[in-house]
């Protein structure tokens, strides 16, 4: 079974922190993604990455930037964290290009 | 992007009824999947559809490519306390790369 970790299950940050979210797949996949899930929203993608060291902007990547040194590391960084960053982040990973994309169990991260 | 319309929001239902939800886009596409979310846990892929028309089961879950492929529709049958979660459709418009999700449907199943 395809496993993808994210480094924690909840974080309190305060305004104006730097942010790190970790996600890693053991499944050799070359695809990896971030989205963010908010009630009533539901899922939107932040960024995306189909190889190591390329990136590719989502639909709301403002604020937000992704590093992938690594074929199964994905990360999420927040610059300078903000209130209307508090968030569900989820990241997902698939062998074909967005198709059967396979989550982690999610970080929720409060920007207090 | 693209959000698409997925309805109900929420729905209550007595365990063993049948259960129908439905998402729609405004642009055609040429594949639909169906997650279901726990709480606490990441979305987990039920069903993927790849042709119009199509008919696809998973036990008890059965889902549809809709024949215009703007629509596709889940429907759970004989539910059961474990249906409880979000189910979320995605979709992927012909010529594009990026899944475009829904908004989720809430099921609460009482015993």
């Amino acid at each position: 079974d395809v496993k993808v970790t994210q480094s924690s299950r909840y974080l309190v940050k305060r305004t104006g922190e730097k942010v790190f979210l970790e996600c890693v797949q053991d499944m050799d996949h070359e695809n990896m993604f971030w989205y963010r899930q908010d009630p009533g929203l539901g899922l939107r993608l932040i960024y995306f990455s189909y190889d190591v060291k390329m990136k590719e902007k989502g639909d709301i990547p403002e604020g937000y930037s992704v590093s992938r040194e690594k074929k199964e590391r994905f990360s999420l960084i927040l610059e300078s964290a903000s209130t209307n960053q508090t968030s569900m982040y989820l990241c997902a990973s698939s062998f074909i290009q967005n198709e059967k994309l396979f989550f982690g169990s999610g970080t929720q991260l409060s920007v207090l | 992007g693209q959000q698409l319309n997925q309805s109900p929001q929420s729905m209550f239902i007595q365990e063993g009824e049948d259960v129908s939800m439905n998402c729609t886009s405004s642009s055609i596409f040429n594949t639909w999947l169906w997650y279901k979310q726990e709480p606490g846990e990441g979305p987990v892929l039920l069903i993927a559809l790849y042709k119009a028309g199509e008919l696809t089961s998973n036990g008890r879950l059965t889902a549809q490519f809709g024949i215009t492929r703007k629509d596709s529709f889940l429907n759970i049958s004989a539910s059961i306390p474990s249906d409880v979660g979000i189910y979320f459709c995605a979709g992927r418009e012909i010529g594009a790369n990026n899944l475009f999700f829904g908004t989720g449907t809430r099921l609460t199943v009482i015993p």
